[in-house]
């Protein structure tokens, strides 16, 4: 099975920050990769598919990179509503997540 | 509005089974492959399971292989997660979620609903 490892594991920021997720595949899954954000109580919310391509919808403040076995979400100017839980998700191989990076205030 | 339901939440006994449904309205369900995911309390996200559009193909964790059945009804717009000998491990919130029609990732996803194993 493919395993997936997102880092940092948590992170702290402040509002206006810049901020990146790294997420790694245990293999090569070409493009094959998404982010979710996640808010406690609540199910996830798609941002990103095909590993760059934004979910209508999406603040463009998100954005995605990366292909093969490395990849990065990236939130360019935090604001308030985003501090919450991203999970990084292979979808090269039916579907394995990452552990989670949780997003919190400095 | 497009929306996925589901339902079936309890209480069930270690060894005990239990079906999950997940109704969905807004759209043509049967255009599109479904998927359970599940969320241990304080813990990240595991896949499941996933049927095909038609339910001619499903897939399933190594975790639940053998225990868990995944299936469909088109003509009610519904899917189901059969669930048997039921372990502590499996206590979750359990959410169905709707693959993108030009496939892979999870564009719609439920409420989620608790499914708590204990004696």
């Amino acid at each position: 099975a493919i395993r997936m490892t997102q880092s940092p594991s948590s992170l702290s920021a402040s509002t206006g920050d810049r901020v990146t997720i790294t997420c790694r595949a245990s293999q090569g899954i070409s493009s094959y990769l998404a982010w979710y954000q996640q808010k406690p109580g609540k199910a996830p919310k798609l941002l990103i598919y095909a590993a760059s391509t934004l979910q209508s919808g999406v603040p463009s403040r998100f954005s995605g990179s990366g292909s093969g076995t490395d990849f990065t979400l990236t939130i360019s100017c935090l604001q308030s509503e985003d501090f919450a839980t991203y999970y990084c998700q292979q979808y090269y191989s039916y579907g394995t997540f990452g552990q989670g990076t949780k997003v919190e205030i400095k | 509005e497009v929306q996925l339901v589901e339902s079936g939440e309890g209480l069930v006994q270690p060894g005990g089974s239990l079906r999950l449904s997940c109704a969905a309205s807004g759209f043509t369900f049967s255009s599109y492959a479904m998927h359970w995911v599940r969320q241990a309390p304080g813990k990240g996200l595991e896949y499941v399971s996933a049927i095909s559009s038609n339910g001619g193909s499903t897939y399933y964790a190594d975790s639940v292989k053998g225990r868990f059945t995944i299936s469909r009804d088109n003509s009610k717009n519904t899917l189901y997660l059969q669930m048997g000998s039921l372990r502590a491990e499996d206590m979750a919130v359990y959410y169905c979620a709707r693959e993108l029609y030009a496939g892979g990732a999870f564009d719609i996803w439920g409420q989620g609903t608790m499914v708590t194993v204990s004696s």
